[in-house]
């Protein structure tokens, strides 16, 4: 049940482009995806819910494809602020006993 | 300044000694949430509180307990019975355990075991 995240790890230089995958055997309610930097707290970026819009901050945005149970993150002209590990996290249904399931991560490197 | 508060940031044990890891929010929070991570891993969900004096099992709950008497804090404690308990533990709150709540996560406690 658990999401599975793709690549496992990537490695970019500065100013180059990511993509991070999302995918789930169920059907989706929301998407959550945080960022972790090592032997940290992981931190919020955003939630996407069921309905496919597509959200951004700054050069960070992701989409949500309801139909193929995905959803991928987008990172433009990667900074080296932007290296950690990213989780993606599923939520199948909202109800008041729902929870978060988390993939395993990507670890990201940015390289200057 | 509102967040969560873990205590401590490093703890060792011996095998077999029950070891309770402090989560504190004060955030006004109704949901709160107990991960495990382990070394390149993904979080694991271990127990989840909605409300005061109500907690549900997550993924790995064998070998945890947890308590909820006040709504700001959320204890867990890692008995004898897990057979492997050395790992990094975050504590997550969100204002409701339904769709939408970004979650707020401690800065964790790692504990070791030997």
């Amino acid at each position: 049940q658990q999401p599975v995240q793709s690549p496992q790890a990537v490695i970019l230089r500065e100013g180059e482009d990511a993509v991070i995958n999302c995918s789930s055997s169920k059907a989706l309610y929301s998407v959550h995806w945080y960022r972790q930097k090592h032997g940290e707290a992981p931190v919020f970026l955003m939630i996407l819910l069921k309905g496919g819009e597509q959200k951004g901050h700054e050069k960070i945005s992701a989409s949500f494809n309801e139909k193929k149970q995905q959803s991928s993150l987008y990172l433009t002209a990667s900074q080296l602020s932007y290296s950690g590990t990213y989780f993606c996290g599923t939520e199948w249904g909202y109800s008041s006993a729902s929870k978060i399931i988390f993939g395993s991560g990507t670890r990201l490197s940015i390289r200057p | 300044d509102g967040g969560i508060t873990q205590s401590p940031k490093y703890l060792f044990r011996k095998e077999g000694q029950n070891v309770t890891l402090s989560c504190e929010q004060n955030l006004n929070h109704d949901a709160m949430y107990w991960y495990r991570q382990d070394p390149g891993q993904g979080l694991r969900l271990i127990y989840y509180s909605q409300i005061v004096n109500d907690f549900q099992k997550g993924d790995i709950a064998e070998g945890y307990s947890v308590s909820r008497e006040k709504k700001e804090s959320f204890p867990l404690t890692v008995t004898s019975a897990q057979k492997n308990p050395t790992a990094f533990y975050l504590c997550a709150s969100s204002i409701a355990a339904s769709g939408t709540g970004e979650q707020y996560f401690g800065p964790g406690t790692r504990l070791t075991v030997t």
